[in-house]
């Protein structure tokens, strides 16, 4: 089974609001990256978060880590209609195997 | 553009024929990662090669296989193809051994139609 799940599964908002995607994982982890891919699209990196951080910014995403509840949250503040987009966590474990998650597709209405 | 480069970007074929699909990495990555996407099953990861060697498997079936060559291109091949093999497959790579540590880069995929 994978070992990330995102939640919600589909989000709608309206522009300008804040966007906030949940990440759950298994395992231990070394790092979170978060994806976002546009519908039949390559994935593309957004941010990485390690695991000794909680907290990291870039631009107007802000993600979080909380390794005691193996869980990461992805916000995206001031939301445009160019965010619509799907957005995954990814994790390894220690094999070097990567799981994403089964992802969250946001929708931001104009 | 990423710099990933996969061809062909469709590829329609028969149940039971195999295909082959390529990859060639960003300039300077050593790591290839091949991921298959379909409605059902989300995004699997299926293999991870580093400088032409496998390093880790995922759910990859008995009917693929994949390999790196010197010049870093990967092919992966599907054979015996099914129906629930049609999917978007993916490509990866980045430019160490351990992905876990730096971001990888997407190719824009091939889209795989078995009828």
């Amino acid at each position: 089974s994978q070992q990330g799940e995102e939640d919600p599964q589909a989000l709608s908002i309206q522009e300008g609001e804040n966007a906030t995607m949940n990440c759950s994982y298994k395992t231990s982890i070394n790092n979170l990256q978060w994806y976002r891919q546009n519908s039949g699209r390559g994935l593309v990196h957004l941010i990485l978060i390690r695991s000794n951080e909680r907290e990291k910014h870039s631009g107007r995403l802000r993600v979080t880590l909380d390794t005691s509840k193996k869980s990461s949250s992805l916000l995206i503040t001031a939301s445009r209609a160019a965010d619509t987009a799907s957005y995954f966590c990814a994790t390894a474990n220690t094999g070097n195997q990567f799981y994403f998650g089964t992802g969250t597709s946001l929708t931001v209405i104009p | 553009d990423s710099g990933v480069t996969q061809t062909p970007k469709h590829l329609i074929t028969a149940t039971g024929q195999r295909v082959t699909l390529r990859c060639s990495p960003r300039s300077g990555d050593l790591s290839v990662y091949w991921y298959q996407q379909s409605l059902d099953q989300g995004l699997q990861f299926l293999i991870h090669y580093y400088n032409g060697e496998e390093r880790a498997k995922g759910n990859i079936l008995e009917r693929f296989s994949a390999q790196q060559f010197p010049d870093l291109h990967s092919e992966l091949n599907l054979s015996s193809l099914e129906l629930g093999d049609s999917a978007l497959y993916f490509c990866a790579s980045s430019v160490d051994l351990a992905g876990r540590y730096n971001e990888q880069f997407f190719g824009p995929g091939t889209r795989l139609t078995v009828l």
